[in-house]
């Protein structure tokens, strides 16, 4: 089954604790991505991955880093976690170009206290 | 930098009456891609239908078409014959046809259908 997996999905952490959100795409697609969701904001793209090694920042990347080593795998890593990062994450893939369908993960609640 | 908005956070429809939710964006690109995604209370992001600029006529996706006015930066979704199974959250999203391929998505649009 294709499908983009993220784990955990829930998560509660303390104030500077590192964490690392995985997600994996078994599709082959080129293109990966996090969403953070926020009340009212919509998703806000946080971080891209056009290919293995190619990484770029989107438009909320303050507080997180990715990295790409596979194609498969893009985990989300928060060095070290504070409230206002307490949110819902989605982890996306696709296949490169425009009008190509983004598939999403079943998404990560994180609270940081 | 690109923006999306959606004028209606809350909206509620009659089960089997028509319903449109409206989007606007702003981009100085000339070729682009818009997508309508559903989120149901399972937090699932669903596909509900995209258009590329390029593209003069209006995408169709069985109940759901898009009445997308280039000029004015407009890409409203219209829903026919509501459906129980339509209750979700709506978000627009615009998709750059440049390099970085970046996603903006709107703050959503919550449909109620109501039985």
């Amino acid at each position: 089954e294709a499908q983009v997996t993220q784990n955990p999905r829930y998560l509660i952490t303390v104030t500077g604790k590192k964490l690392t959100v995985t997600c994996s795409q078994n599709m082959n697609h080129e293109y990966m991505s996090w969403y953070r969701q926020d009340p009212g904001l919509g998703l806000r793209q946080i971080y891209y991955s056009m290919n293995v090694e190619v990484t770029d920042k989107g438009d909320v990347p303050e507080g997180y880093k990715v990295s790409r080593k596979e194609k498969r795998n893009f985990p989300l890593i928060l060095e070290s976690p504070s409230p206002n990062q307490t949110s819902l994450y989605f982890c996306a893939s696709s296949l490169s170009g425009g009008l190509y369908e983004q598939y999403f993960g079943p998404g990560t609640r994180l609270t940081v206290t | 930098a690109q923006t999306v908005t959606q004028s209606q956070p809350e909206m509620s429809v009659q089960e089997a009456e028509t319903v449109t939710l409206s989007c606007t964006y702003d981009t100085s690109e000339n070729n682009y891609y818009l997508f309508w995604y559903k989120q149901p209370p399972s937090r699932q992001m669903i596909l509900v239908i995209r258009q590329e600029a390029y593209k003069q006529q209006n995408a169709t996706e069985n109940r759901f078409s898009v009445n997308f006015q280039k000029a004015a930066k407009s890409f409203s979704l219209k829903i026919s014959d509501s459906q129980l199974g339509d209750t979700a959250m709506y978000f627009c999203a615009f998709r750059g046809d440049n390099y970085g391929q970046n996603f903006v998505f709107g703050p959503g649009t919550r449909l109620s259908v109501l039985p």
